[in-house]
């Protein structure tokens, strides 16, 4: 079975400051990786994904990630986060064995001016 | 404007009462699915599809169906609706697995 694991359930952080969400997951196969935030009674929308290649992916609005093989891991890094970054922020998988897509449990990102 | 609508946005209903929440994509993707979104929970998949006719289990199928008969919709049945339901439901579209979901504004459903 796949599972994903945000190990933050909720990060303050001051304006300007750097943040870094964790995220890993279980598969023993390859595996698709994203990046959603979700604002406020609105739907998700993708910051960034990792398909294959370049081990290191950048996104909209200042965000990046890393994908780290060995120790399956996703985390998502910015070096300064402004207040409007504040919002829910899911990490998600689908292996390569099949359409599936598997969810974290969310961090709630809240910056504070 | 590209966009997955989905309706209605908030319904109550009764244990037991059949009910429908259409989706509906305008950007002619093959790939669409349904999630529940619960507190601490995260979302779940419930159910996909990779085309029309071609439907899939997500990890929380149990109490639901789903159709796919054309392209742009995929509506979800739930067929005696009871309270663990209750929950917030999203459609999503995407063009196959390994772009991103378009997803839709979605439907909070309360089942008492």
């Amino acid at each position: 079975a796949q599972s994903v694991t945000q190990l933050d359930s909720q990060v303050p952080v001051f304006e300007e400051a750097p943040v870094e969400l964790r995220c890993n997951y279980s598969s023993s196969v390859s595996v698709y990786l994203f990046w959603y935030v979700q604002y406020p009674n609105q739907g998700l929308q993708l910051l960034l994904k990792y398909l294959s290649g370049s081990t290191l992916v950048k996104g909209i609005n200042g965000f990046e990630a890393e994908f780290n093989k060995s120790q399956t891991s996703f985390h998502l890094r910015k070096p300064s986060v402004h207040i409007s970054d504040t919002a829910e922020y899911f990490c998600a998988v689908s292996p390569n064995t099949g359409n599936q897509f598997y969810f974290g449990t969310g961090t709630s990102l809240t910056v504070i001016p | 404007e590209a966009q997955v609508t989905q309706n209605p946005r908030y319904l109550i209903t009764v244990t037991g009462k059949k009910l429908t929440v259409t989706c509906s994509q305008n950007m002619n993707h093959e790939y669409m699915s349904w999630y529940r979104q619960d507190p601490g929970l995260g979302l779940r998949q419930i159910y996909y599809s990779m085309n029309v006719e071609v439907t899939d289990k997500g990890d929380v199928p149990e109490g639901y169906k789903v159709s796919r008969k054309e392209k742009r919709n995929f509506p979800l049945i739930l067929e005696s609706p009871s309270p663990n339901q209750t929950s917030l439901y999203f459609c999503a579209s995407s063009w196959d697995r390994g772009h991103e979901q378009f997803f839709g504004p979605g439907t909070r459903l309360t089942v008492l």
